[in-house]
Order: structure tokens, then C-alpha cells, then sequence
């Protein structure tokens, strides 16, 4: 069955500093692969998402998400946070022809601290 | 802009009472979901509603039903609520049930089952 791993429950950053998050996937098919914001009280919002082409994909708010196959991994980064950069962060997977197929990880709570 | 629209935003619920969470959408959106998110589990796929007039179970069904009562609204009942379904709960929806769209969610119902 298909999974999606984010190993780190919590990352803790000071502000202006870079940040990493790291998600793996289960798969040796290909996959559309999307990372989700959930700020406080909110819903979940598209950061960005990988179909095909370029390996590195740019979302909103200075996001960037590099696709590598062969590590199965969609690493989620950004050189320099800011305090409202502060939220859950969910990486998810879609195999298959269908939205309803969309698997979510576990979620990374990013922290910036001043 | 209102987008996704889930009512009400909080609601605490004793064992064996029944309830119904409602979820409107004003995008024109074909699709439609309800997911749960509980602690260190991310988000999962409770029922969806691929298309108007249809509904089918996704990943944690048991103990809700729900009604696709036209395009824009999606609404999932608890017959005879549980602890065990105290839970943050999401609708969300998109344009059509393809592997690659971007879902648009509400902000959440937060529900307490004593």
C-alpha cells in the first residue's frame, strides 16, 4: 500500500534561517506528489505539487520541493523563514487516476522562533 | 471569497447523539470530501462525492453517512457518536476527481464526543 513518511513531527527554527522539511514515499510507480499548509485554525491550503517535467517545483511564499525518484523523497525547503511561516506542513501522495487515492503524511509542525 | 464553508465550527456531543456536519462550496467544484485529521495521523478520507448524484466510502468510513444533497453541498452524519470519533473534521473539494487536482478545504469542525 502506498505511504507517506515525514520523520520529523516537530522542526524548531529561528527566524531568517533556512529550514528543511523531509518526506518520503512508498512507491515505484509514478505518483503526483503535493505538500499542504495548515496555519492555526485554518483549513489545509496547496503549497505546491510535482505532476512531471522539472524535478524542482516552486510554490507559494518562497517554497521550493525538489522530486527525487530514485530516493523516493519530495524534501520541502526554504533559505530564509519568517514568523508566519509558523504552521503544520503536510506532505501527500497520489497514485493512480483518482483524488480520493491522495495519502497524507502524518504532518510537520514547523516552529520559528525570533 | 468564501471557497469551502463548514458549520459549526465547534460542537461537543455526548455518546449516542447524532449530529450532521454541513460543508458548502461556492467554486463550482464536481468533487467533494470529508476527511478527519486526529494527532500524528494526518488527514484521512472518511467519504467523497466524486460527482454530483455520487458518494462512495474512502479509508475510514464505519459509523457516518453522508448526502451529496446537490453541487455545492456535502453533508456527513454521525447516526450515534463515539469517543472514538472526537476528531478535527474537513471538507474539502475540487474541480473533478483527477489524481492531480488541488484541493480546496474548509476550516474544520472540532468535535468532542463525552
Amino acid at each position: 500500500a502506498q505511504s507517506v513518511t515525514q520523520l520529523d513531527s516537530q522542526v524548531p527554527v529561528f527566524e531568517e534561517a533556512p529550514v528543511e522539511l523531509r518526506c518520503n514515499y512508498s512507491s515505484s510507480v509514478s505518483v503526483y506528489l503535493f505538500w499542504y499548509v495548515q496555519y492555526p485554525n485554518q483549513g489545509l491550503q496547496l503549497l505546491l505539487k510535482y505532476l512531471s517535467g522539472s524535478t524542482l517545483v516552486k510554490g507559494i511564499n518562497g517554497f521550493e520541493a525538489e522530486f527525487n525518484k530514485s530516493q523516493t523523497s519530495f524534501h520541502l525547503r526554504k533559505p530564509s523563514v519568517h514568523i508566519s511561516d509558523t504552521a503544520e506542513y503536510f506532505c501527500a501522495v497520489s497514485k493512480g487516476d483518482s483524488s480520493y487515492k491522495l495519502i497524507f503524511g502524518s504532518g510537520t509542525r514547523l516552529l520559528v522562533r525570533p | 471569497n468564501a471557497g469551502v464553508t463548514q458549520t459549526p465550527k465547534f460542537q461537543v456531543l455526548k455518546t449516542g447523539q447524532s449530529m450532521t456536519l454541513q460543508c458548502a462550496q461556492d467554486m463550482n467544484h464536481n468533487s467533494m470530501y470529508w476527511y478527519r485529521q486526529d494527532p500524528g495521523m494526518g488527514l484521512r478520507l472518511i467519504y467523497y462525492s466524486a460527482s454530483e448524484g455520487t458518494t462512495d466510502k474512502g479509508e475510514v468510513p464505519n459509523g457516518y453517512n453522508v448526502s451529496r444533497l446537490n453541487k455545492r453541498e456535502f453533508s456527513l452524519r454521525l447516526e450515534s457518536a463515539a469517543p472514538s470519533q472526537t476528531s478535527v473534521y474537513f471538507c474539502a473539494s475540487s474541480e473533478a476527481a483527477g489524481a492531480n487536482e488541488k484541493l480546496f478545504f474548509g476550516s474544520g469542525t472540532q468535535l468532542s464526543v463525552l
